[in-house]
């Protein structure tokens, strides 16, 4: 069975311009969680979405963003890009009422 | 808030030589607690998940145990390719923090031959 797979997998942004990454599910789950990885913070979580419905939200300002469709597949969205936003933004997909999620590789993202 | 924190930040290793990595947590309902293995550049690898205390689960060379407090993973006789930051999380039952992992920091391991 395919794993979870992100798109791109390195992005070169500067300060302003905005960013969309995208994030397919293993096949079947129908869960998907964002999280930001940074060697100062570690790994934190940004959204989760579950039949196309946001059911929470991490500690982020609004310039992060979401979004899932109908084939469980998700977006998330940065806008007005800042240094800070340089991270590894991993994405995990899980069963339904099964906790144990499972990540993709990430998309480096630099902003410079 | 829930809360985790890993111990030591870093280990160093002789091949063979065994060890424990330590997550203590702190969360208002434990849903479960997960360990996971990251590789440099790569997404964290699920390795197990822990319900309640007194359960233990087994891999290859890693054994993981749960109390009501903390999660040991113990490491028997590590290989080189055991070297990898250990990752432990925890979600809790709380309505604000349902389906999200609360991460700690990780353990960097190093396994030297």
């Amino acid at each position: 069975k395919a794993g979870v797979t992100q798109t791109p997998r390195y992005l070169i942004k500067t300060r302003g311009q905005q960013v969309t990454l995208s994030c397919s599910p293993i096949s079947g789950h129908r869960s998907v969680s964002w999280y930001q990885q940074t060697p100062g913070q570690g790994l934190q979580f940004l959204f989760e979405y579950f039949s196309e419905t946001q059911r929470n939200k991490g500690n982020f300002p609004g310039r992060f963003s979401g979004r899932q469709f109908s084939n469980s597949r998700s977006e998330m969205n940065v806008s007005t890009l800042e240094l800070g936003d340089s991270a590894l933004y991993l994405c995990a997909s899980s069963l339904p009422g099964r906790e144990t999620q499972y990540f993709g590789p990430g998309t480096r993202l630099l902003v410079l | 808030e829930d809360q985790v924190t890993q111990s030591p930040e870093a280990l160093r290793l002789q091949e063979g030589e065994s060890s424990s990595l330590n997550c203590s947590y702190t969360v208002s309902g434990l849903r479960g607690l997960f360990w996971y293995r990251q590789d440099p550049g790569k997404g964290p690898e699920f390795l197990f998940t822990l319900y309640s205390a007194g359960e233990e689960k087994e891999k290859e060379r890693l054994k993981a145990t749960l109390t009501k407090k903390e999660s040991f993973l113990h490491i028997t006789a590590p290989k080189p390719e055991d070297s990898a930051t250990y990752l432990c999380a925890v979600q809790s039952n709380s309505g604000g923090s349902n389906y999200k992992l609360t991460f700690g920091k990780g353990t960097l391991l190093t396994v030297n031959p």
